[in-house]
């Protein structure tokens, strides 16, 4: 499967808990994106990558949530000190340049 | 700030039929584009269609076609000869140009083909 890949698929986690999700996206494309789905809502943009830079961060919805991108292939988004309200799907997108986004199945969290 | 507007949740269709599924949308923005994603169950959201804000002509994509109406900020999807596999959770979305993938969703609507 050469689609986007995202680890694990469930998370459960015990509120405080630190938490990180790895994607790797297509292998060509250089830009990579993070959203989030809560139930009932569409995915809401975190912040995107090209290459290894990170050229929007301002939508992270808190300093708890930091995402990387070192080698500008896998990237990983973590969340520190987690709350309930944390948990949702996290929905990984790859693309090249401005092209079409292919989305990956998501990493679902729960927080305890 | 942009804001999308599904106001279907829910909605179902027979086998063959067609059925439209509605989206607005505000913002301030002169140039930028609009997109239908499907969602199927426990899969990952597909592209279905694209649209781009310039273009007066509607895209379409085999079965699927929109009606685009800029004055009105309406964009609604058209799926006809409707297939089991059109089930799904279908998210009408916006992106500003220049923006590159960065969508503003709406909340969707849940697709049922009932055969």
């Amino acid at each position: 499967d050469t689609g986007v890949s995202q680890d694990p698929r469930h998370k459960i986690t015990k509120r405080g808990q630190n938490v990180t999700f790895r994607c790797d996206p297509i292998s060509e494309h250089n830009r990579l994106y993070w959203y989030r789905q809560t139930l009932g809502q569409g995915p809401e943009f975190l912040t995107y990558f090209q290459n290894e830079a990170q050229l929007e961060k301002s939508r992270l919805l808190s300093d708890r949530f930091s995402a990387e991108r070192p080698k500008g292939s896998f990237s990983t988004l973590e969340i520190q000190r987690t709350e309930q309200g944390d948990s949702a799907m996290y929905l990984c997108a790859s693309s090249i340049l401005n092209t079409e986004a292919f989305f990956g199945q998501g990493t679902r969290l729960t927080v305890v | 700030a942009q804001t999308v507007t599904q106001s279907q949740p829910e909605m179902s269709v027979q086998e063959a039929e067609t059925v439209t599924l509605s989206c607005t949308y505000d913002t301030s923005e002169s140039n930028y584009y609009l997109f239908w994603y499907k969602q199927p169950p426990s899969r990952q959201m597909i592209l279905v269609i694209r649209q781009e804000a310039y273009k007066q002509q509607n895209a379409t994509e085999n079965r699927f076609s929109v009606n685009f109406q800029k004055a009105a900020k309406s964009f609604s999807l058209k799926i006809s000869d409707s297939q089991l596999g059109d089930t799904a959770m279908y998210f009408c979305a916006f992106m500003k140009h220049g923006t590159g993938n960065q969508f503003y969703f709406g909340t969707g609507t849940s697709l049922t083909v009932i055969p």
